[in-house]
């Protein structure tokens, strides 16, 4: 079982949509949870972090968390072209400090 | 000056070279990543320091050799490479090893073995 799944698109939203994407992990004692930003060619870039269950809101973002159901998602409302980009999610178990893994990664494009 | 400096950022190589990926961060961070990208497969951890001493390693063969000088600079020291190494390289620091989630990473160094 994949520790970290990730629907891998490519998901396709029109600007000005919210783009919705999901995460869930296999590990019940997962503590954080991350979501990265990388774009083609460039390399990940923390976007969102979220610990407790509940939404996180940062800007156009939304970060949800519900750790009963093991799902993490991440919620961009407005879509703009410069957030095509493919997005990590990233769950640190706690059981080993410092272990973070990561899924393969949603592939976003938002068209004009 | 960026946070995580990579060199090279391209590296092409025979199964017989040595060569060494170097990063350097100028954030004042603590810990230390090597994080290999392949093509349709998650980020896989390769190996941790925090504050110099090496805490993870990550299963990797020993053709792939880790430095960490000081908590600023991080080398991997290639040798008798497999094309299957192929891949991009990253680099990456947090604070500290409690902070792994908030990771910065460098550009990253793609490598290509023939």
């Amino acid at each position: 079982q994949k520790e970290v799944e990730q629907n891998s698109g490519p998901l396709s939203v029109p600007e000005g949509a919210i783009a919705s994407l999901n995460c869930t992990y296999s590990d019940r004692g997962s503590q954080s949870f991350f979501w990265y930003r990388q774009y083609s060619g460039k390399s990940p870039e923390l976007i969102m972090s979220i610990y407790s269950n509940g939404d996180k809101e940062d800007g156009r973002f939304t970060a949800q968390l519900n750790k009963a159901s093991q799902y993490v998602s991440l919620l961009i409302r407005d879509s703009q072209p410069s957030d095509s980009a493919t997005y990590l999610c990233a769950v640190n178990r706690g059981s080993t400090l410092g272990r973070l893994y990561f899924g393969r990664g949603t592939q976003l494009t938002v068209w004009p | 000056e960026t946070g995580v400096t990579q060199t090279p950022r391209h590296l092409v190589m025979g199964m017989t070279n040595k060569k060494s990926l170097k990063c350097e961060q100028h954030l004042g961070h603590n810990a230390m990543y090597w994080y290999k990208q392949s093509a349709k497969k998650p980020l896989e951890l390769m190996f941790v320091y925090n504050f110099k001493e090496q805490t993870e390693n990550n299963s990797v063969p020993s053709r792939f050799s880790p430095e960490c000088p000081n908590s600023s600079h991080l080398f991997l020291h290639l040798h008798t490479l497999q094309p299957e190494d192929s891949a991009l390289y990253l680099c990456a620091s947090s604070l500290d090893r409690g902070q792994s989630g908030e990771l910065f990473f460098g550009e990253g160094s793609r490598l290509t073995v023939l």
